[in-house]
């Protein structure tokens, strides 16, 4: 599996602000993820990070407000806009498909864990 | 009806119990399924993949009932350290998109 890191690993943030969050893999990945994780809740996929062009985003969850980048096969970011109290969530990147080898599923990174005040 | 569904417990045992989780899909083409770790604070992780035949991975079973979309994971000889949320996940067939439960938590007690 690939070795994934993301920063920062955790934010304090005042509404309004907005926060990037990095993904870095140690590999060359075909496929990277959004994916956010609210208090008690389990995963829900933001958006899928295409490299060169623009990400493709889940029902709920628009580019204005989750601004992606992914400008090589090995990082990502995710920006959260105009932070409110209902962004404070996990947000994690996955990855899937390390180059030439197909993976089954997907690995996390380490997530972020963002508080919005 | 949510895609995916698991009991979200907690599931208090004792060490060196047996205990079984079972989580629905409702989607019935679905074709890949898994199990995933995730402890508190921590991100999921791979547990295992769950084949149609049933798979054993030393102290974990899973298993794959089609008919009734269902999958199942057994623990035996449970250990403190077991004590985690496990994930059910199912790949959806038309998006190849992951789908997440909500999560099962267990909790080994000394």
């Amino acid at each position: 599996s690939a070795v994934i890191s993301q920063k920062p690993s955790r934010d304090i943030c005042q509404r309004g602000t907005s926060l990037t969050i990095q993904c870095q893999v140690d590999s060359q990945v075909t496929m990277m993820f959004w994916y956010r994780q609210q208090p008690g809740q389990s995963l829900t996929l933001i958006a899928t990070a295409n490299q060169g062009s623009e990400a493709t985003y889940e029902s709920g969850f628009v580019i204005d407000k989750f601004p992606i980048s992914r400008p090589n096969l090995t990082f990502s970011t995710l920006t959260v806009s105009n932070m409110s109290p209902e962004d404070s969530s996990i947000y994690l990147c996955s990855v899937e498909d390390l180059m030439g080898r197909r993976t089954d599923t997907q690995y996390f990174g380490p997530g972020t864990r963002l508080t919005v005040l | 009806r949510k895609e995916v569904e698991q009991d979200p417990g907690p599931f208090n045992v004792p060490e060196g119990a047996t205990v079984a989780f079972n989580c629905t899909y409702s989607n019935s083409a679905s074709q890949s399924f898994f199990w995933y770790r995730q402890d508190c604070r921590k991100e999921p992780k791979l547990l295992m993949s769950v084949y149609s035949s049933g798979n054993e991975d030393g102290r974990f079973t899973a298993q794959l009932n089609r008919a009734s979309q269902y999958i199942s994971l057994l623990i035996r000889d449970s250990k403190l350290s077991d004590s985690a949320t496990y994930l059910c996940v199912v790949r959806e067939f038309t998006t190849d998109k992951l789908i997440f439960g909500t999560g099962t938590l267990l909790a080994v007690q000394p």
